[in-house]
């Protein structure tokens, strides 16, 4: 039952431009969602989160934003640098719930 | 120094044995988890452990049985080892349960059961 979804196994960006990367939800009680960032041979470490009672939050290059009609949420990172190489996942739960249901991942790749 | 430090990183051993990996946070944090990422990449909670209490046992068999001697550290024994059981597995901790943004990765150990 895969409740968060990261339909793109991986994404390669020019260095300068946007990336952009999306996941899709099922459970409609999700209310908090966040992106963990993951370097090979090291656990991942949070990078951004979003409530429900917003629709986009910023943090410096990164911009997270929830559109909760589709279920659907995305990060942008603007602009890329080659220290964004590495696998992001998407995570969410929802109130009440601890458990964070993860994503499967993407793999980004930045181009110099 | 590092944070979250757990042992081995690589693990490889046959079907039915009996393993352990260790798990040790210098973070001071109260709350220890364990996750596991499996072949198709889902990264999942299995069990989670406040003040060496146990809070979060998801549905995972009981041939896992995890141990927290203090709150520093959260071990995790693995019995008659299955080859479903290869997979990485993640401690992590957090100063509260459940407060996921500031929650800290160990870098994984990589289970190979043959």
């Amino acid at each position: 039952d895969q409740q968060v979804k990261q339909n793109s196994p991986s994404l390669s960006v020019q260095e300068g431009r946007i990336s952009i990367l999306n996941c899709d939800y099922t459970n409609s009680m999700f209310d908090y969602f966040l992106w963990y960032k993951k370097y090979p041979a090291e656990g991942p470490t949070f990078l951004i989160s979003i409530s429900s009672i917003k629709d986009k939050n910023e943090d410096g290059r990164f911009t997270v934003f929830l559109n909760k009609s589709a279920k659907h949420l995305s990060l942008h990172i603007v602009p890329s640098q080659p220290g964004d190489s590495a696998v992001y996942f998407c995570a969410a739960r929802y109130f009440g719930n601890e458990k964070l249901t993860f994503g499967t991942g993407t793999r980004l790749t930045i181009i110099p | 120094d590092t944070a979250v430090s757990q042992t081995p990183k690589y693990l490889v051993t046959q079907m039915g044995n009996d393993k352990s990996i260790k798990c040790e946070q210098n973070l001071g944090h109260d709350t220890m988890y364990w996750y596991k990422q499996d072949s198709k990449k889902f990264l999942k909670i299995m069990f989670s452990y406040n003040n060496k209490e146990l809070i979060i046992n998801e549905t995972v068999p009981n041939r896992f049985s995890p141990k927290s001697p203090d709150k520093a550290h959260l071990n995790l024994h693995i019995n008659s080892l299955e080859l479903g059981d290869s997979a990485v597995y993640f401690c992590a901790s957090s100063q509260e349960s459940g407060d996921n943004e500031k929650l800290f990765f160990g870098s994984g150990t990589q289970l190979s059961v043959l």
